[in-house]
């Protein structure tokens, strides 16, 4: 069965440190993977996606993630987080040209410590 | 990428009402999505929307309960009927866009966030 997993649920960091979020997917087929961040009160905003090619992947507000294969991680990462970074990230699974359907992980909740 | 609006941006209604969203694109977009985020929840697709078809409904929705509209290529409508306090919960749009380098891309409207008491 298709599935995502976001093992943490918080992380605190503080304003100015490194951050990095887990998510492991399980897919049939070679997958499309998604990182969105939703603001509180907001909707979803898109960082970035993987489809294919070069597994690192750069998105918005300074965010990169890096497809591993092996591992069937796509890690969100950012040298230096900032204050406005605190929101939920999704990360997310899917192909539109099968199901159309995207899969969710559970989310994890980021705060930032001035 | 595509600008998506909700109307209305969130709603309390009394058990046993029935409220209809609606989503608006500012393009023309062959695929749209409904979603449900239900407190401190991740997401889950309710239904696809196409335009002249029927919606495709995800198990454990049916179409009684969440009827959906697709008049034309940039407007949906989503509506929660009979309504539980259970159906509290922030209802999102999503568009698949049509645009060159965004295809297979889901990009989300703001939400409409529903309180029934």
């Amino acid at each position: 069965a298709q599935s995502v997993t976001q093992p943490d649920i918080h992380i605190t960091v503080s304003e100015g440190a490194s951050l990095e979020l887990r998510c492991n997917y399980s897919y049939g087929a070679t997958p499309y993977l998604f990182w969105y961040v939703q603001s509180p009160g907001q909707g979803l905003q898109l960082l970035l996606k993987y489809f294919s090619g070069d597994t690192l992947v750069q998105g918005i507000k300074g965010f990169e993630a890096e497809f591993k294969r092996s591992q069937s991680s796509f890690n969100l990462r950012k040298p230096s987080v900032h204050w406005s970074d605190a929101a939920e990230y999704f990360c997310a699974v899917g192909r539109m040209d099968s199901s159309y359907k995207l899969i969710f992980g559970s989310g994890t909740r980021l705060l930032v410590r001035p | 990428s595509a600008v998506i609006s909700q109307k209305p941006s969130r709603d309390i209604c009394q058990r046993g009402t029935s409220l209809t969203i609606q989503c608006q694109v500012d393009s023309q977009v062959t695929m749209m999505f409904w979603y449900r985020q239900q407190p401190g929840q991740s997401l889950t697709l309710i239904a696809t929307a196409n335009q002249g078809s029927e919606a495709t409904y995800e198990s454990g929705f049916v179409i009684d309960k969440f009827p959906i509209s697709r008049p034309n290529l940039t407007f949906s409508t989503l509506t929660v009927s009979n309504m539980s306090p259970e159906d509290s919960s922030i209802y999102l749009c999503s568009v698949e866009s049509s645009a060159g380098g965004d295809t297979d891309t889901q990009y989300f409207g703001p939400g409409t966030r529903l309180t029934v008491l």
